[in-house]
């Protein structure tokens, strides 16, 4: 298993903005995500974090507009950028210890953008 | 493309049993698994099948069959605290999750 511990755990932003949510692991991983959960829907991935390298956009979600760091094992940051209306949503981190593939999640940050 | 049906919402009466349902159709299949996500709270893992048949674990258990596309979650003696949406999921042939909207599940007294 894994512990997670993301921060902040909700905001509210102002139009044009940017935030930096982190997330840290109290063991070292090797896959760490990060996932969009908009009012009433379900997970959408919006990147895989790389540890040393650059992460792995899904379609829809841009590097300028989610920028995201992964500097070691256990730590990962995800960026949202320029922020809209749009970008309300929940923002979780998700790390995948194996083998089984079950990902455990953080808390989440809910963000509110006026 | 790929997707993962599970109804929208259900309702049921404190310790009755209820059954969710999941079909999927996906590039691949890796194993399927099923979360619970209370209400401002993250998913949390609940069971995991890669083999046709029923796991069972306390008061839920999961079944799959592969070849209908098609799983089940099952909670028995429900609890007033069962009351969250459970969110199907979908390893495809990359490993990649594939996530159905999930379904609210309503517990009544």
């Amino acid at each position: 298993s894994a512990v997670i511990s993301q921060k902040p755990s909700r905001d509210i932003c102002q139009r044009g903005t940017s935030l930096t949510i982190q997330c840290q692991v109290d063991s070292q991983v090797t896959m760490m995500f990060w996932y969009r959960q908009q009012p009433g829907q379900s997970l959408t991935l919006i990147a895989t974090a790389n540890q040393g390298s650059e992460a792995t956009y899904e379609s829809g979600f841009v590097i300028d507009k989610f920028p995201i760091s992964r500097p070691n094992l256990t730590f990962s940051t995800l960026t949202v950028s320029n922020m809209s209306p749009e970008d309300s949503s929940i923002y979780l981190c998700s790390v995948d210890p194996g083998p089984t593939g079950e990902l455990f999640f953080g808390e989440g940050s809910r963000l509110t953008v006026l | 493309g790929q997707n993962i049906d599970q109804p929208t919402e259900m309702t049921a009466t404190e310790g009755a049993i209820v059954q969710i349902n999941c079909t999927y159709q996906t590039s691949g299949f890796n194993g399927l698994f099923w979360y619970q996500q209370h209400a401002g709270e993250a998913p949390t893992f609940l069971s995991y099948n890669v083999l046709d048949g029923l796991e069972e674990k306390g008061r839920f258990s999961s079944f799959l069959s592969r070849s209908k596309g098609y799983s089940y979650l099952l909670l028995k003696e429900l609890q007033m605290k069962d009351s969250a949406s459970y969110l199907c999921a979908v390893s495809d042939s990359n490993y990649q999750l594939i996530w159905g909207a999930g379904t609210k599940l309503i517990i009544k007294p």
